[in-house]
């Protein structure tokens, strides 16, 4: 089986340009997550999708940072304008059930805003 | 507050010996899972073992396992036996009730010496 593949593997931008990773689930993976991860931090949820619908996005940047997923399965995760504190690994993640049953997450997408 | 907490920001170990890694957690909710990851340097989160709040034994993976003492509200990893490749950040995470989404620990940068 396929892992999560996410896109591209690294990103170096000025602060106040725009910035979009792409992320593909697993197939059948009706879940699909962001989270942002800040160096020596544990990962923090950014968005939850469930198909293509929204279900979770409270911690989300929305003045910065959009999100979608057409079609029920890639998504991509944009950031427009940057920040410095923006830098940080942007972990994909898909999931098939709610359970005894990790996520598979992605390689990630190191992000630095100089 | 703190979900999820994890006291110790690095462990080294000598390979071939055993080390545990703490975690405690917080939650009011009877029904919750708890995870723990392996993040290489390569970046990815790689899925370790899990145990649901119910379950009565504690969870065994390989050379892993899990010391859950659902009283005092922890759930520490336990590696046997330690490799080189064992070196790596280790996230301890936990899932709520039904939600989806997980919390993570700040997390436990491992060593393992020859």
């Amino acid at each position: 089986e396929a892992g999560v593949a996410q896109s591209p593997r690294y990103k170096i931008i000025e602060k106040r340009q725009s910035v979009a990773f792409w992320c593909n689930p697993i197939s059948g993976h009706a879940t699909l997550y962001w989270y942002q991860q800040i160096l020596g931090q544990g990962p923090k949820l950014l968005i939850q999708f469930q198909n293509n619908g929204v279900v979770d996005d409270s911690q989300l940047p929305k003045d910065r940072f959009s999100a979608e997923r057409l079609k029920g399965v890639d998504s991509t995760l944009k950031i427009q304008p940057a920040k410095l504190e923006d830098s940080a690994v942007y972990l994909c993640a898909s999931s098939l059930v709610t359970g005894r049953d990790g996520y598979t997450f992605g390689s990630g997408t190191r992000l630095t805003v100089v | 507050a703190q979900k999820i907490t994890q006291t110790q920001p690095g462990m080294f170990v000598q390979e071939k010996e055993a080390v545990t890694l703490d975690c405690t957690y917080d939650t009011s909710d009877p029904s919750y899972g708890l995870f723990w990851y392996k993040q290489p340097s390569s970046g990815e989160m790689i899925f370790l073992i899990y145990q649901g709040s119910y379950d009565q034994q504690n969870a065994t993976e390989g050379r892993y396992s899990l010391n859950f003492q659902k009283a005092r509200k922890s759930a520490n990893l336990v590696i046997s036996a330690s490799q080189l490749g064992d070196s790596a950040m280790y996230f301890c995470a936990m899932r709520e009730g039904q939600g989806q989404n997980f919390v993570f620990g700040p997390g436990t940068r491992l060593s393992v010496l020859p």
